[in-house]
């Protein structure tokens, strides 16, 4: 099956920082990538959608300016958490989908951040 | 709205027990897919199954089975003879391609705990 990759896969930062997660399809051409959070004991809330070579949606109450993402190619995505606090604290899983009659959706293994 | 309900949020079995795990969907579309992915500790998903909705059939695979009923907007999922290293968090999953979205909902998931 197809492979997606995350790196890093834990990162633990000052709060006041920010942090790049990156997100990479290692063996097909992605054209959407998906976002997801998951605090503790708590299911995964899709972030954003992002398409390559266009601007990410953010569902809301996300704020854009604090996650920015990036869709630069065909197999990359960045997450960057800008001026991480401790309540961004989570498990940031991401999703690569190839178009297809079933749009299948794989997703790599997950970034633990951790905002002291 | 709930688009994906999954009422038991944690199950304790005794191995070698059989157990269900229950999914309530809500959708409007008449295409969609339903989903079962399994989250160990480590904390990456592991997809289960993919089913469409104009597939009411169901599957079994080894100890897994699951039942599609859209009659009750339900798609459970059994694990037979449970063992120690079914334990894990279970989600459900909806996705709508109809409304333009190929994302996924997730349930809130069911936390299997199979004691030996």
């Amino acid at each position: 099956g197809a492979v997606v990759s995350q790196h890093p896969s834990r990162v633990i930062c000052k709060s006041g920082t920010s942090v790049k997660i990156e997100c990479r399809s290692l063996d097909f051409q992605a054209t959407t990538m998906f976002w997801y959070r998951q605090f503790p004991k708590q299911s995964l809330m899709l972030m954003a959608t992002s398409n390559e070579g266009s601007k990410a949606t953010y569902e809301q109450g996300v704020e854009k300016d604090k996650f920015l993402i990036n869709h630069a190619s065909l197999t990359l995505s960045t997450l960057t958490v800008t001026s991480a606090h401790p309540e961004d604290s989570s498990f940031y899983i991401c999703s690569a989908s190839v178009t297809s009659s079933y749009n299948e959706q794989f997703f790599g293994p997950g970034t633990r951040l951790t905002v002291l | 709205a709930q688009k994906v309900t999954q009422a038991q949020t944690e199950i304790s079995v005794v191995e070698k027990e059989d157990v269900t795990l229950d999914c309530v969907y809500e959708t409007r579309d008449t295409t969609y897919y339903l989903f079962w992915y399994k989250q160990p500790p480590s904390g990456e998903l592991v997809f289960l199954i993919r089913r469409n909705s104009f597939d009411e059939q169901n599957e079994i695979s080894g100890r897994y089975s699951w039942n599609f009923q859209k009659s009750t907007s339900s798609f459970n999922f059994t694990i037979t003879a449970s063992q120690v290293v079914d334990s894990a968090v279970y989600f459900c999953a909806l996705r709508q391609p109809q409304t333009g979205a190929n994302n996924l909902f997730f349930g809130t998931g069911t936390r299997l705990t199979v004691i030996p």
